[in-house]
């Protein structure tokens, strides 16, 4: 299994663009969330899904949308960039309700 | 809404000693569970361990266990014989659970360096 995987590793943005990141999982995970990571913090919840067509607003969804049309995938697309949109973007997921999450390797996004 | 307090932003410990990192949380959940995770520097999440909050029982984990006081909202992880390996950013994580999946809540970190 490759797990959670995410692309791109590294992106960079003018103020607004608009892009779409990418997760997928290959373990059957019903449960997929977003996170962002800014310098010296902790991750902050985004998005997130318990299933295809099912998903709500995390802590910082203002300028994301996401949708789940499969259970493999969950992109987390970006309207209009903004230079406060730069940060480190982790996929997670886990296979059932209040079970361990597991992380994909990041994006990192810089938007000048 | 749930709040992860760690308040030690940067710890340090010589190798083979053990080291204890705090965190505590605010919730009016009863239905939760709790994380540390792990994060080198090559960014990765790394899951470290769990706990259950209706289970009394600390978790263990090889070298690693917690001191999990419910009443008090602590959830502190003890490092046994460190290695230079656990030099990382460690993150404490509260979860809870609605009809739209799970959801983590991150404290700000604690920088430990494992120090030879």
């Amino acid at each position: 299994n490759a797990g959670v995987t995410q692309t791109p590793k590294f992106q960079v943005l003018k103020t607004g663009q608009s892009m779409t990141l990418q997760c997928a999982q290959d373990m059957n995970h019903e449960y997929m969330s977003w996170y962002r990571q800014d310098p010296g913090m902790g991750l902050r919840l985004i998005h997130y899904s318990v299933g295809a067509g099912i998903t709500d607003q995390g802590e910082v969804p203002n300028g994301y949308n996401v949708s789940r049309s499969t259970t493999e995938d969950f992109p987390l697309r970006l309207l209009s960039a903004a230079p406060s949109q730069t940060s480190v973007y982790f996929c997670a997921s886990s296979w059932g309700a209040m079970e361990t999450q597991y992380f994909g390797p990041g994006t990192r996004l810089l938007v000048l | 809404a749930q709040t992860v307090t760690q308040s030690q932003p940067e710890m340090s410990v010589q190798e083979a000693e053990t080291v204890t990192l705090s965190c505590t949380y605010d919730t009016s959940e009863n239905n939760y569970y709790l994380f540390w995770y792990k994060q080198p520097p090559s960014r990765q999440m790394i899951l470290v361990i769990r706990q259950e909050a209706y289970k009394q029982q600390n978790a263990t984990e090889n070298r690693f266990s917690v001191n999990f006081q419910k009443a008090a909202k602590s959830f502190s992880l003890k490092i046994s014989d460190s290695q230079l390996g656990d030099t990382a950013m460690y993150f404490c994580a509260f979860m809870k659970h609605n009809n739209a999946g799970n959801m983590l809540t991150f404290g700000g970190g604690t920088r430990l360096m494992v120090k030879p």
